[in-house]
């Protein structure tokens, strides 16, 4: 099946440090990736939606300067967060979508980022 | 504003008990739909998905769900729960006009006890 990873599983890092998250399709071609932020008990909010060879486009609220999205390859999406705040501290979450077209979205395991 | 709702926010069951989640969403139009489950500690896994065709849809686990268009709904049900089965499970929506976004619901918490 269909495998996505993330990189790192968790992090912790100084305020004000910048901080990069990698999702990969193992097995397959994503031309789409997703990027997701999810709180404690709550559910994904959709960050930024990641196409390959070209800018992200971010949903409503979510700071680009601050969320720097790279989709450099087919297999690869890398989500850095810059400048890092307490508040930043959450799960992030990547999906990639295959080259088929459908519509289904596979999810990596999360990174865990804590900002002190 | 168009959404998706999971009306149940936490539930708790004994082993063998039926399940029901309800989930309801507000596009219109052609809309592909899915449950997720996400195991304590664990990714988010796909349970099952409908595109089009038969209604009633089978997916892993013994889990199934039906999508009643008349009534925006897609609930999900499983017959017979196991204490395994303890996890949080959202409904999500991608409407045909959102480029393939996924909607997700506020996700429902259950709790098996054996």
């Amino acid at each position: 099946g269909a495998v996505v990873s993330q990189h790192p599983s968790w992090v912790i890092c100084k305020s004000g440090t910048s901080v990069k998250i990698e999702c990969r399709s193992l097995d397959f071609q994503a031309t789409t990736m997703f990027w997701y932020r999810q709180f404690p008990k709550q559910s994904l909010m959709l960050m930024a939606t990641s196409n390959e060879g070209s800018k992200a486009t971010y949903e409503q609220g979510v700071e680009k300067d601050k969320f720097l999205i790279n989709h450099a390859s087919l297999t690869l999406s890398t989500l850095t967060v810059t400048s890092a705040h307490p508040e930043d501290s959450s799960f992030y979450i990547c999906s990639a979508r295959d080259r088929s077209g459908y519509n289904e979205q596979f999810f990596g395991p999360g990174t865990r980022l804590t900002v002190l | 504003a168009q959404s998706v709702s999971q009306h149940n926010h936490h539930v708790i069951l004994s082993e063998a008990a039926s399940l029901e989640l309800g989930c309801n969403y507000s596009y219109g139009g052609t809309v592909n739909l899915f449950w997720y489950v996400q195991y304590p500690g664990q990714h988010l896994q796909l349970l099952l998905k409908y595109f089009s065709g038969d209604p009633l849809v089978k997916g892993i686990k013994g889990f199934e769900a039906e999508f009643i268009k008349s009534k925006f709904s897609f609930n999900l049900r499983k017959p017979s729960v196991q204490w395994s089965d303890t996890a949080e499970y959202f409904c999500a929506v991608i409407p045909t006009d959102s480029w393939g976004k996924l909607q997700f619901g506020s996700g429902t918490q259950v709790v098996v006890t054996p």
